[in-house]
């Protein structure tokens, strides 16, 4: 099993929809996590940190769920400019950032 | 916020040489960087942790004799690719540690002909 999994899509949503992600890790001792946006040929930039009590950014949510061992990132009103690929990262207590392998969001007109 | 750079941003070069990579933080000192890499279409896979002044910590299936790392001030940690062949062609990126978060250079495309 994969320690860090996520769907990889691609989520194919038109603009102004609202589109979620899950992510599941299975390091139980996982201290921190986030989410990082990657567009293409680019590197990974955080998007948000995800905290226990949940999150939000503007039209992004995040939520953990430690008794289940997912983060979830909710996207509201999507543009056009949200297109590009979501990884959700988990931070072991050693400061190692272990990554999912992203999910692709296409957002259409 | 933090500004890590690497240089260079894209390098070609034959089979057998060898390819320096450096990432330096730039307002920030940093006692850890990570070097990662990211095949197309995949995750970014940490190659090894590098500590400032000490060996840097590979990760399992990461050769160290292979891709040699240098962490000799607070600002700079290089990855040398040694003979390097085209399967070693990837995105290779680095990040600086501060505490509960890293900032992520703009990464180098190599590719072996």
């Amino acid at each position: 099993r994969k320690e860090v999994e996520q769907d990889p899509g691609p989520f194919n949503v038109p603009e102004g929809a609202t589109v979620a992600f899950n992510c599941t890790y299975s390091n139980s001792a996982s201290q921190s996590f986030f989410w990082y946006r990657q567009d293409c040929r680019k590197e990974p930039k955080l998007l948000m940190s995800v905290y226990s009590s949940g999150n939000e950014d503007g039209r992004f949510t995040a939520q953990l769920n430690r008794a289940s061992q997912y983060i979830s990132l909710l996207i509201r009103d999507s543009k056009l400019s949200d297109s590009a690929t979501y990884l959700c990262a988990v931070n072991e207590a050693t400061d190692k950032l272990i990554f999912g392998t992203g999910t692709r969001l296409q957002v259409f007109p | 916020g933090a500004v890590v750079s690497q240089h260079p941003s894209w390098v070609i070069c034959k089979s057998g040489t060898s390819v320096k990579i450096e990432c330096r933080s730039l307002d920030f000192q940093a006692t850890t960087m990570f070097w990662y890499r990211q095949f197309p279409k995949q995750s970014l896979m940490l190659m090894a942790t590098s500590n400032e002044g000490s060996k840097a910590t590979y990760e399992q299936g990461v050769e160290k004799d292979k891709f040699l790392i240098n962490h000799a001030s607070l600002t700079l940690s290089t990855l040398t690719v040694t003979s390097a062949h085209p399967e070693d062609s990837s995105f290779y990126i680095c990040s600086a540690g501060v505490p509960d978060t890293q900032y992520f250079g703009p990464g180098t495309r190599l590719t072996v002909l």
